[in-house]
């Protein structure tokens, strides 16, 4: 069975400061995705990111980073100069490469930026 | 591209009596996925349909059901409310077999008083 752990229940951090949010994962499977959503307060889940298992490279789009570790079965998302919009509960999920398998979620993790 | 919309967004029901709530997914989608998120349990897949068939189902008792019609909206219906049923109801959108990114919808947030 798949697993997803973020053990970061909730983060506080002063506006501007980096965050980094921990995921990880637990599965059998070879071939699997990986990925990252946001939920504001207006609780609509927004996807921020898809990782398959064999491409390791990290990636980076605006103050967003994710570094996947194969080795470390994690794979963590950071924010650059957290803005108050970051505020959100986030989401690390995992699907299996298996036609449309269904997403297996982490509890979340409620990040808070303060001004 | 018009994003997944649910309605209704907010419904209030007494135990016992059931409710359907109804997903429109992205324009070309063909699959779509419902979750349950509760602060308790956290989000659970229900079940998913692809085609008009159901694909997979989550470990939720039979109480709850759906369907998926020619154009690709779905419903899902749950009887015989209980108090624990009370939660966020999300559906996803995705284009079906080898895409595995889903698009989620605001969701209808259900009490069951």
């Amino acid at each position: 069975a798949q697993k997803v752990t973020q053990a970061q229940t909730e983060i506080s951090v002063v506006e501007k400061e980096d965050v980094t949010l921990d995921c990880v994962y637990e599965t059998r499977d070879t071939t699997y995705y990986l990925f990252w959503y946001k939920q504001p307060p207006s609780g609509e889940l927004v996807f921020l990111i898809r990782r398959n298992s064999f491409d390791e490279q990290n990636e980076i789009s605006g103050r967003y980073s994710w570094n996947f570790q194969k080795s470390t079965s994690s794979f963590n998302f950071t924010i650059t100069a957290s803005q108050v919009v970051d505020s959100a509960v986030y989401f690390c999920a995992l699907s299996l490469d298996s036609g449309n398998t269904p997403l297996v979620f982490g509890k979340g993790t409620r990040l808070s930026v303060i001004a | 591209k018009a994003g997944v919309t649910q309605t209704p967004r907010y419904l209030i029901k007494t135990r016992g009596q059931q409710v359907t709530l109804s997903c429109s997914p992205i324009s070309g989608h063909r699959s779509v996925s419902w979750y349950q998120q509760t602060p308790g349990q956290g989000l659970q897949f229900l079940f998913e349909y692809f085609s008009e068939t159901q694909r997979n189902k989550g470990n939720f008792p039979g109480r709850f059901s759906g369907r998926q019609f020619s154009n690709s909206r779905s419903e899902m219906n749950v009887s015989t409310l209980e108090l624990g049923d009370s939660a966020l109801y999300l559906c996803a959108s995705s284009q079906g077999l080898a895409v595995p990114e889903q698009f989620f919808g605001p969701g209808t947030r259900l009490t069951v008083l």
